[in-house]
């Protein structure tokens, strides 16, 4: 199974600020045949369920503000927003589908 | 409008049994793949299952292997889980979730349910 790693855990960042998130896996999740990675990120508030805002490592989902965006490659992922707004308060999770079992990060709760 | 609709949630005692339904709306239900994916109370979102659009294929995570089936009726536009001899450890909120990709499975994630609350307890 591919293991995600998040870090840090929790993190509190002023409005305006710029968040990072990292998400490591114990093994790569690049497909060579495409070059793709295969990443996602998800948000996730309170008493919802998790929106997607990035595939493909650093692909944006449709209707996703641009202040975030993903990158890295192999087992290496950031998500970074750029600029924090209250609203992004929330826990974030990265999520590998390079093969089954499908696997999760542990979440990072992002806090202002 | 996409949207995904669990049901089947509830209180059962550790070995019992319950049936998730998912109804969806708003796409072609059968081009895409669903998954079911759970929370536990205050943790973490694990992956349970998913099947292909056509229903064909199925996968599971081994903490429910044998325990848990995933099936789908397209003329419904619904996906289900049963779920047999249920421990104390399934406990959590249950999404149905369905694949971006329309006819290619990839198993990420656009939309998903509100959940379906299943407590294992005695």
């Amino acid at each position: 199974d591919i293991v995600m790693t998040q870090s840090p855990d929790s993190l509190a960042v002023s409005l305006g600020e710029r968040a990072t998130i990292n998400c490591k896996s114990s093994q790569s999740v690049l497909y060579s045949p495409n070059n793709q990675e295969y990443l996602a990120w998800y948000q996730q508030k309170p008493g919802q369920p998790p929106k997607l805002l990035i595939y493909w490592a650093s692909t944006r989902e449709s209707g996703v503000p641009d202040r975030f965006s993903g990158s890295g490659s192999g087992t290496d992922f950031t998500l970074t927003i750029s600029s924090l707004q209250a609203e992004d308060v929330a826990v974030y999770y990265c999520q590998q589908y390079y093969s089954t079992p499908l696997t999760f990060g542990q979440g990072t709760k992002l806090e202002i | 409008e996409v949207q995904l609709l669990e049901s089947g949630g509830g209180l059962v005692q550790p070995g019992g049994s319950l049936r998730l339904s998912c109804a969806a709306s708003g796409f072609t239900f059968s081009n895409y793949a669903m998954s079911w994916v759970r929370q536990a109370p205050g943790k973490g979102l694990e992956w349970v299952s998913a099947i292909s659009g056509s229903g064909s294929t199925t996968y599971y995570a081994d903490s429910v292997k044998g325990r848990f089936t995933i099936s789908r009726d397209n003329s419904k536009k619904t996906l289900y889980m049963q779920m047999n001899t249920l421990r104390a450890e399934d406990t959590a909120i249950y999404y149905c979730a369905k694949d971006k990709p329309e006819h290619q499975p990839n198993y990420y994630f656009d939309y998903w349910g509100q959940g379906t609350l299943v407590t294992v307890s005695s």
